[in-house]
This record gives C-alpha cells, structure tokens and sequence, in this order.
C-alpha cells in the first residue's frame, strides 16, 4: 500500500523560501502517477500547486508558477516543493499526492494522499 | 474566489437524500472528467467519485456522481452521521491547472 509523508520546517519568514519534501513508501515515484503538491490555507477550501511526472513533464497553477518548482528524488523515492517570497497568505497546509492520468492525460484524481504538514508564515 | 461553484453548505437529516452541485465552464468541467473528495474533520481529503462518476473501491454505493454539460452533482443517499464532512469537486482546466470547488460543508441535522 503506497504512503506519503510530508516533512520539512513548520514556521518560514516572510520572503524567504518555504520547502517541503514527501516521501513515499510502497511505490516507486519512477513508476506511474505525476506526484503533486495541494494547499489549504486555515479554514479554506484546496488549492492545487502543482505536479510532476517521472519524464519531468511539470504543470504549475498559473497564479503560483513565478513562485513554486517541484523536483524530484529518483534515488530517494521523494519529490519536494519549493515556493519562495512567501507572505503570510502561504500559511496553509500542505499536502502531497498523487495525481492520476487516463490514457496519458493528466486529471484531477489524487488518489494517495500525506496527512499534510501546517506551514505558518511569520517573523 | 474558485473556479469551480459549489454552494457554500448543504444539510439534511439521517436517512434523507442530498445532492451537491459543482458549476464550471466548457474549460473544465465540460471537457474532462470531475472528481469528488470528501474531507472529514481534521483529515486529508479522500477520493470519493473518479471520472463522473465512479466510486473507488470501499466507497458505499450510497454515493454518486453525474455530469452533465458544464455542471456536475454528488447525491448522497440514505444519509448518515458520519457523512459530515466538507466536499469538494475538482477538474482538469484547459489552461494547464488543475482546479478545486470552493468546498460544500455537509452538516447532519
């Protein structure tokens, strides 16, 4: 059964970089899926930030792509988001997920999902 | 402001049928298939309907998805308390971005 985890620092300053890895368990992140990034800030409904495919095939939500890169780790079967000159409006949760396609398309099925990991924005 | 239109809440009490509506455009939802997740409480988001309507395995079949045109429904049948929870749908755009509903937040009377 494959499993995400996301880790990385809980508190970012203003305009410095916030960056998160996920860590997947059960799967090979060289195999199938693009493996992505979702956000919801305190009380607010889901964001999508992005994804990648092993092929580096990479779509980012227009209203962010100045800001975020995802990558990813073959050799440690893990991706990771980096989103710079955040503002307090980043504070949010963050998760990581699979994102699915049907026939070599890309969808909006995120079939696994991590917990998801709070990241504050703040001096 | 989110691309996809879900109304902001919806209710309704044990054993009752509900239905959540999930508006777009011929951008998304009227070009791709329209997924739902359901969010409990203090939880990650589960995929609850793929491609329309398909349930993933372990899902109960009290659950169902439609589209038709630009528009999309989740109907919830025979409801239960521990159906509370927050709802999104989401679809594939044209413009390269993946896209959520604001979110429908389900309360059992």
């Amino acid at each position: 059964q494959m499993q995400l985890q996301e880790s990385g620092p809980g508190l970012v300053k203003p305009s410095e970089t916030l960056s998160l890895t996920c860590t997947v368990s059960g799967y090979s992140i060289s195999s199938g899926y693009y493996w992505g990034w979702i956000r919801q800030p305190p009380g607010k409904g889901l964001e999508w930030i992005g994804s990648m495919f092993r092929s580096g095939s990479t779509y980012y939500n227009p209203s962010l792509k100045s800001r975020v890169i995802i990558s990813l780790d073959t050799s440690k079967n893990q991706f990771s988001l980096k989103l710079n000159s955040v503002t307090a409006a980043d504070t949010a949760v963050y998760y990581c997920a699979t994102q699915d396609t049907v026939r070599g398309v890309i969808t909006t099925s995120f079939d696994y999902w991590g917990q998801g990991t709070l990241v504050i924005v703040s001096s | 402001q989110s691309v996809l239109t879900q109304p902001p809440s919806a209710s309704g009490t044990p054993g009752q049928r509900v239905t959540i509506s999930c508006s777009g455009s011929s951008s998304n939802i009227g070009s791709t298939y329209v997924y739902w997740y359901q969010q409990l409480p203090g939880a990650a988001p589960k995929l609850l309907i793929a491609k329309n309507n398909q349930r993933p395995s372990g899902v109960p079949d009290r659950f169902s998805g439609s589209k038709s045109g630009t528009s999309a429904s989740l109907a919830i049948s025979g409801l239960r308390s521990e159906d509370e929870a927050d709802y999104y749908c989401a679809a594939w755009d044209d413009n390269l971005s993946g896209v959520f509903g604001g979110g429908t937040k389900l309360t059992v009377l």
